[in-house]
């Protein structure tokens, strides 16, 4: 079992919707969650951290369950500029994280 | 306010060539990472960094060595460049790993 899992898409999507996309990890000891947006041919940026509670920034959402071990990305009022690979980035104890293969997104008008 | 600079940006070589990329980060950070990235493979850690003077390997380290000597600078050196070893290289680099990664913009080689 691959340490990162997530669906490689695409998921294509009208302007104006909602998508959510979520990541499973193994590792239970797992500390640091984050996502992590990637545009073509360009390195990735980070979107946002996740933790425990839940975190918000405008049009996304980020949850953490560590139950279940994944996280997961929701992203309302989708605009066409929201389109880019989004990565799953899962980090250990040593801190030196653990990339997912990403998931594609195609916002079309 | 640089952040993270890899150079060159584009790099073709010859079979059994070797190179350094190299890479600069001006943000004071401890830890930092080089990784490769190849279609459908994803993000795979080459060798990283926790310091100045403490290097460890990652998930693909063979064929490249690193070296530390300074918090600001992490060069990747290819050996003996094989066509396997062509990919998109960034560096990374972060305070303390559990702040998320800043990354530069990139090398792009091709190894004929």
């Amino acid at each position: 079992r691959k340490e990162v899992e997530q669906d490689p898409g695409p998921f294509n999507v009208p302007e104006g919707a909602t998508v959510a996309f979520n990541c499973t990890y193994s590792n239970s000891a797992s500390q640091s969650f984050f996502w992590y947006r990637q545009d073509c041919r360009k390195e990735p940026k980070l979107l946002m951290s996740v933790y425990s509670s839940g975190n918000e920034d405008g049009r996304f959402t980020a949850q953490l369950n560590r139950a279940s071990q994944y996280i997961s990305l929701l992203i309302r009022d989708s605009k066409l500029s929201d389109s880019a690979t989004y990565l799953c980035v899962v980090g250990g104890g040593s801190y030196i994280p653990t990339f997912g293969r990403g998931t594609s997104l195609i916002v079309h008008p | 306010n640089a952040g993270v600079t890899q150079t060159p940006k584009f790099q073709v070589l010859k079979t059994g060539q070797s190179m350094t990329l190299q890479c600069a980060q001006d943000m004071n950070h401890e830890y930092m990472s080089w990784y490769r990235q190849d279609p459908g493979m994803g993000l795979r850690l080459i060798h990283y960094s926790v310091g100045a003077g403490i290097t460890d390997q990652g998930e693909v380290p063979n064929g490249y060595n690193v070296s530390r000597s300074t918090t600001e600078d992490f060069p990747l050196r290819l050996l003996s460049a094989a066509p396997s070893q062509t990919s998109v290289y960034f560096c990374a680099s972060s305070t303390t790993g559990a702040h998320g990664y800043t990354f530069g913009s990139g090398t792009r080689l091709t190894v004929v």
